[in-house]
């Protein structure tokens, strides 16, 4: 049973180009999240997408955008990357449309680095 | 201010010993809490949820104070395998771990031999 998996586990940019990392949630689980861990501190909500839709967004600017394919994926895109978006992205999911785990899992996450 | 605040340490502490991390949140609509282990350079993983009765796995009891807004996470016997980052999370929207999650900062375990 194939857990959460992320790519790229690592990404080298600079400052004004656009970056696309992905996810593939846990096997049976619909909903994906996506979070940003910056070094030495907690993760960060970025938003949520469930039926292909955006359901919840934390306090990001627009920069960061996000989609859901049909069959649960999902990907985040920042454009115009900023130094202060290196940082180690997470992607959480779990199900919404019943089932018994209620409980959000995390994939490995893609360090990103912007120079 | 943080809505989620902890204490960053490190914690220090020798195999055996007991250790208690402390947590306090801001938002008093908050409806669920847990306690997730980080391992360096590793995703976060749930270690326990926390009921306002109080909740025990093996070594690890969780406490939760809604009056004070404040949680605990007690290890006893600590072994080295317990060194890693204990991030206190809360769950404003939801009773649930289903929803937007409200990392604190984290704090850091190292037990020596």
């Amino acid at each position: 049973d194939a857990g959460v998996t992320q790519s790229p586990t690592h990404l080298i940019k600079t400052r004004g180009q656009q970056v696309t990392l992905r996810c593939s949630p846990k096997s049976g689980h619909d909903t994906v999240s996506w979070y940003q861990q910056a070094l030495g501190q907690g993760p960060q909500f970025i938003f949520q997408y469930y039926e292909e839709e955006e359901r919840q967004r934390g306090n990001f600017p627009d920069r960061f955008s996000g989609h859901q394919f049909p069959n649960y994926s999902s990907e985040l895109n920042v454009n115009a990357l900023l130094l202060g978006d290196s940082a180690l992205y997470l992607c959480a999911s779990v199900s919404l449309a019943g089932g018994t785990e209620e409980t959000q899992y995390f994939g490995p996450g893609t360090r990103l680095l912007v120079l | 201010r943080k809505e989620v605040e902890q204490d960053p340490g490190p914690f220090n502490v020798p195999e055996g010993a007991t250790v208690a991390f402390n947590c306090t949140y801001s938002n008093s609509a908050s409806q669920s809490f847990f306690w997730y282990r980080q391992d360096c350079r590793k995703e976060p993983k749930l270690l326990m949820s926390v009921y306002s009765s109080g909740n025990e796995d093996g070594r690890f009891t969780a406490q939760l104070n809604r009056a004070s807004q404040y949680i605990s996470l007690l290890i006893r016997d600590s072994k080295l395998s317990d060194s890693a980052t204990y991030l206190c999370v809360v769950n404003t929207h939801g009773s649930s771990n289903t929803g937007k999650l409200i990392f604190g900062q984290g704090t850091t375990l190292q037990v020596k031999p």
